[in-house]
């Protein structure tokens, strides 16, 4: 079955740096998604690209897409504190209502 | 409008008992996910409901599992009985039908599992 890979699987960075994570995907998708989990709270999404996007803004994340590296990364400017919490992306290869197919996650630590 | 929401948000139980979890998806959306996250290892899907019917339990481990969601709405993850490698973090998920379009899946905080 698919499998998303992130790396790194941790980051540490000074406040005010940017934080770039990376995501691998094995097979062909209709889209992929990025998710943010803060420590004991549920998966909050954060935004979704399209696989004919190749790049796509939502205020400090800019994300991007490369189907044919089968890759993705997700950028996070001008980190804050509030911006520690795990990262995850995930894939649906399919339209509308299909499963996700996620990655193991990276661990950002913004160090204020 | 309400979020997706789970309880309990912890159980901690011995191996061979029964845990039911729960979930209640936002009002009005039809699909109804299951997710879990074993020992830090990649979240990974366990079944899907449409409404009331089981369109996907492809992921669902094995016969110790039982989902149900009686009247399209709520829905409950049975474990019985429990073993150790079952402990790990339940996320329940829901998204409005599309038809031809990706709905966002809205998740809840989670039960966390822990199997002595």
């Amino acid at each position: 079955s698919q499998q998303g890979e992130e790396d790194p699987q941790a980051l540490s960075i000074q406040e005010g740096e940017n934080a770039t994570m990376n995501c691998s995907y094995k097979t062909s998708i209709n889209n992929l998604q990025w998710y943010r989990q803060n420590s004991g709270r549920g998966l909050v999404h954060l935004i979704l690209i399209r696989s004919n996007e190749r790049e796509k803004h939502s205020g400090r994340l800019r994300v991007t897409l490369d189907t044919s590296k089968k890759s993705s990364s997700l950028l996070i400017t001008a980190s804050r504190a509030a911006d520690t919490a795990s990262y995850f992306c995930a894939t649906n290869s399919n339209f509308g209502n299909e499963k996700l197919t996620f990655g193991t996650g990276t661990r950002l630590t913004i160090i204020p | 409008e309400a979020g997706v929401t789970q309880f309990p948000s912890h159980s901690v139980i011995e191996k061979g008992q029964t845990v039911t979890l729960r979930c209640d998806p936002i009002s009005g959306h039809d699909n109804l996910y299951w997710y879990r996250r074993v020992m830090g290892k990649e979240i990974k899907f366990l079944l899907h409901f449409v409404k009331e019917s089981k369109q996907d339990e492809s992921g669902m481990p094995n016969n110790r599992f039982l989902a149900e969601r009686t009247g399209g709405t709520y829905s409950t993850l049975k474990v019985q009985p429990a073993e150790l490698e079952d402990s790990g973090v339940y996320f329940c998920a829901s998204s409005r039908w599309a038809s031809g379009a990706q709905e966002t899946q809205y998740f809840g905080p989670g039960t966390r599992l822990l199997v002595l």
